[in-house]
Order: C-alpha cells, then sequence, then structure tokens
C-alpha cells in the first residue's frame, strides 16, 4: 500500500517555466514532510521540508504549498532552469508508532529543456 | 565532511552467495535506514535503527538481515540473494526520529544477482 501517492511520473518543462509536483496521503499519524532531489548516480538528497502547521514554505526558487485538510502537498519550482532536471521525491515522516519512518512518493523525473 | 559511506558502490553477485553491505555514518546520528530503489516504486524502506541494538522491519525486509553494534555502522546482509534483490539500495541516517533535518543519505549500492 503506497502511504504517499505522488504526480506526475515525468514532466518535461521549458526554461524559465513553473514545475508543479504533487503529493497526497492518507494517513494522519505524519508530523513531517520533506522533499528530496535526486541527480543519477547520486543519492536523494533533502531539498525542502514542511510541518503541517504550516501552509507554505519559500526556499529561493522552490515553495511548498500544504493543505492539511485535502492531505496534499506540492513542489513548485519556479523560473525552471536545466540545472533542476532530476528526479523529486515527495515524502511523509511517521510519528507514535512509526516514529522516524519516511514514507516516499514514487518519484517525478523532471526534464527542464532549453 | 559529514557523510554517510556505503560500500562498495557496484557489486555482481550469484544466486544464494552471502553477501553485506556496509553503511557508516560520521554524524553521530542515532537513526539509520536502508532503503531499495526501483524503476517506478520510488524508495522503500528495507530496516531501520532507532538506535544501537534498535532495529525494525520496514515495508520490504523479506531477505534482508541487518545490526546495529555500534552508533555510526549499519550494515545490510543478504544471507541468500536472489534475482528479485537486483536494485539500488541507500543507506540513510538522521540525527533521530523527530529531528527536522531529514535524512542523510549515502551515494548507493547497484546490486546485481545473476
Amino acid at each position: 500500500q503506497q502511504q504517499v501517492k505522488q504526480s506526475p511520473q515525468s514532466l518535461i518543462v521549458q526554461k524559465g517555466g513553473i514545475s508543479i509536483i504533487n503529493c497526497a496521503y492518507e494517513n494522519t499519524a505524519f508530523d513531517y514532510f520533506p522533499w528530496y532531489q535526486q541527480f543519477p548516480g547520486k543519492g536523494p538528497a533533502l531539498l525542502i521540508a514542511i510541518r503541517p502547521d504550516v501552509s507554505e514554505k519559500k526556499e529561493g526558487r522552490f515553495t511548498i504549498s500544504f493543505n492539511k485538510s485535502a492531505k496534499q502537498f506540492s513542489l513548485h519550482i519556479m523560473d525552471s532552469q536545466p540545472g533542476d532536471s532530476a528526479t523529486y521525491f515527495c515524502a511523509a515522516r511517521g510519528r507514535g508508532s512509526t516514529l522516524g519512518r519516511l514514507y516516499f512518493g514514487r518519484g517525478t523525473q523532471l526534464t527542464v529543456w532549453p | 565532511e559529514a557523510q554517510v559511506t556505503q560500500n562498495p558502490r557496484y557489486l555482481i553477485t550469484v544466486t544464494g552467495k552471502k553477501l553485506t553491505v556496509t553503511c557508516s555514518q560520521n554524524m553521530n546520528h542515532e537513526y539509520m535506514s536502508w532503503y531499495r530503489q526501483d524503476p517506478g516504486l520510488g524508495l522503500r524502506q528495507i530496516y531501520y535503527s532507532m538506535n544501537v541494538e534498535v532495529t525494525d522491519k520496514g515495508d520490504v525486509p523479506e531477505g534482508y538481515k541487518v545490526s546495529r553494534k555500534e552508533k555510526r555502522n549499519f550494515p545490510l546482509i543478504l544471507e541468500s540473494p536472489s534475482p528479485n534483490q537486483t536494485s539500488l539500495y541507500f543507506c540513510a541516517s538522521s540525527p533521530d526520529g523527530r529531528a527536522n533535518y531529514g535524512y542523510t543519505f549515502g551515494s548507493g549500492t547497484r546490486l546485481t544477482v545473476v
């Protein structure tokens, strides 16, 4: 059972455009929602994260929007650049009996073409 | 440099031949975890450890063993590898299960079982 559902599976965006990746979850026992960026041949690296008591977090060109009632969150990449081409994973961290466990979405392969 | 080190990076083995993938972190992190990454399936947790001598199953533990005798090391053991364990494996660590720092991932081990 996929705890975190991510879409789209792949995304092609023109340079300067906005990339949007969406995630949804069912389990309310999550307390932290990070996004990871992975380049070929590398491990995932933390990009940006948000807590559920915040509706939006922005770091440079990257913004997370969080809708607690809808159990959805999304990553927006403004002014997308070719260097942003990578695989992006959303995740949700458990609490209580699943404390610290990270559940990942299936990933979105982003291609930004010049 | 703060990092998670996995060895080897690449490994080709035959069915049934026991192998160990090592993982070491130099950040004094309490929480460590193993994931496998397969195309279209994202990152799935194999085992995790909240601290020394404390380990627990993730979502796909069958066919794997782990141990946590020291804080810095968390080896992944495949007692009798099978072709369906061909995958890209990542070790990750975090200060603890509650820290809002995300996981630090290693560079990955690409395992092929023939």
